[in-house]
């Protein structure tokens, strides 16, 4: 069965310091994997989404990256973090050859807070 | 663009009441429309979904039915549970080419025993 993995839980970092995110999936090949922030009492923003190595769509243009080293890694990073950065990430995937028909899977997500 | 409304809450219901909450969309082309349920603290997981027209999808007593001539996939439930506290967002995945799925900005639920 398909797992994904995503770590740290949770995370407190200071203004301007760096970031780096991980999530991995188990259990399937060539996924499409994408990067969501929640601020707190809102829905879900897209920030990244990927179709495969290397490459990286971005939804929202703000001081974080994303990157796809192998075809199920995905990273969220950031060189300097800012207060706004705080929020709740989500790492997700879904099945690329089932097209839009296949559900997106969820990581249990990171609680990031900028202090 | 693609887009998705729900309805605000919080939602306070009585154990065994009977659950609407309501979720309308704005797509190009015929979009899957998804239901999910987060619980505190945790990530989203599916709760149902539907991928064309008049397609009801179901799950733990949870019910939705894609409506297309009112663009609208509305969560019901007969008799909800204490457990099912929690927050419910609609979704949609987009047609046009690469596949994003377009989130609700979710509806608190909660339930009193």
């Amino acid at each position: 069965s398909q797992t994904i993995h995503q770590w740290p839980a949770t995370l407190v970092q200071p203004v301007g310091s760096p970031l780096s995110l991980e999530c991995t999936v188990e259990g399937t090949s060539n996924p499409n994997l994408y990067w969501y922030r929640q601020a707190a009492g809102r829905g879900l923003q897209l920030l990244f989404y990927s179709v495969g190595i290397g490459q990286i769509s971005s939804e929202v243009p703000q001081n974080l990256s994303a990157s796809r080293p192998q075809d199920r890694q995905f990273i969220l990073s950031s060189k300097k973090l800012l207060l706004s950065d705080s929020g709740f990430y989500l790492c997700a995937w879904s099945g690329g050859t089932g097209g839009g028909n296949s559900p997106l899977h969820f990581g249990n997500g990171t609680r990031l807070t900028v202090t | 663009g693609d887009s998705v409304t729900q309805m605000e809450g919080p939602v306070t219901l009585s154990e065994e009441a009977f659950l609407t909450i309501n979720c309308t969309y704005t797509a190009t082309g015929y979009p899957s429309l998804f239901w999910y349920v987060q619980y505190p603290g945790e990530g989203l997981q599916l709760l149902l979904k539907a991928t064309k027209a008049d397609d009801k999808g179901s799950n733990k007593g949870f019910e939705a039915t894609y409506r297309k001539e009112t663009t609208s996939f509305h969560l019901e439930k007969g008799s909800v549970q204490v457990s099912d506290s929690a927050v419910y967002f609609c979704a949609l995945s987009t047609t046009s080419g690469t596949y994003k799925y377009i989130f609700g900005t979710g509806t608190r639920l909660k339930v009193l025993a």
